[in-house]
């Protein structure tokens, strides 16, 4: 499972409320990836990082920011949680050309 | 146009039948192909990854990449119940951001 684990799994959250979700890694990977699933739209690219303090925007990054002052964390934070941001978030590694996920964080806005 | 196009299914059929899961891919570029399975309310986990053109063969798994037609397949040979999950195809160029197909959603009816 390429040592990644997500914290919560499971959150529900109230509109206007801030989110912060955790991706840990244990294998000093350099790319970590934050990606959101929805029905219909697969896996969607939020942020990705390519080194302590380097992130870049994905495809869908408007409302979430990133960061990481470790290698092992990559942080996910919805400033102001939204309806439309409740989706299963998935933390991915990148190993030479193969990516590997965590295990998910349902979150629900309500 | 996305680019990794994937039919979504819902596929269905019966146990120890041959099973095709396909996507289209839109940028030439691509080198790298990835298959993974997702069962439910679980993260995505790497089945198999192939380079560039070429078939590779896994036990019962064929990952098959014809690059002058930018298919990317998989085959299923002697499905089980067990296999029953979404499989999602993958691409990735030299850069270090994935594209994913949205997933097709397979059954294996006992």
């Amino acid at each position: 499972d390429a040592g990644i684990t997500q914290s919560p799994r499971h959150k529900v959250t109230e509109t206007g409320t801030p989110v912060t979700l955790r991706c840990h890694q244990t294998e000093n990977h350099r790319y970590m990836y934050w990606y959101r699933q929805d029905p219909g739209h697969g896996l969607r690219l939020i942020h990705y990082s390519y080194g302590v303090k380097d992130t870049d925007k994905g495809e869908v990054s408007d409302g979430y920011s990133v960061s990481r002052s470790k290698t092992e964390d990559f942080l996910l934070t919805l400033e102001s949680a939204t309806s439309s941001q409740t989706s299963v978030y998935f933390c991915a590694i990148k190993d030479n050309y193969e990516q590997y996920f965590g295990p998910g964080t349902r979150l629900t806005v309500t | 146009q996305k680019e990794v196009e994937q039919d979504p299914g819902p596929l269905s059929v019966p146990e120890g039948a041959i099973v095709s899961l396909n996507c289209t891919y839109s940028n030439s570029a691509f080198q790298y192909f990835m298959w993974y399975r997702q069962y439910s309310r679980k993260g995505p986990e790497l089945l198999m990854y192939t380079y560039s053109s070429g078939n590779k063969e896994d036990g019962r798994f064929t990952a098959q990449v014809d690059k002058s037609s930018k298919y990317i397949s998989l085959f299923i040979r002697d499905s089980q119940p067990s296999d029953s999950a979404t499989y999602l195809c993958a691409s990735l160029h030299t850069g270090n951001q994935f594209y994913f197909g949205t997933g097709t959603s397979l059954t294996v009816i006992p």
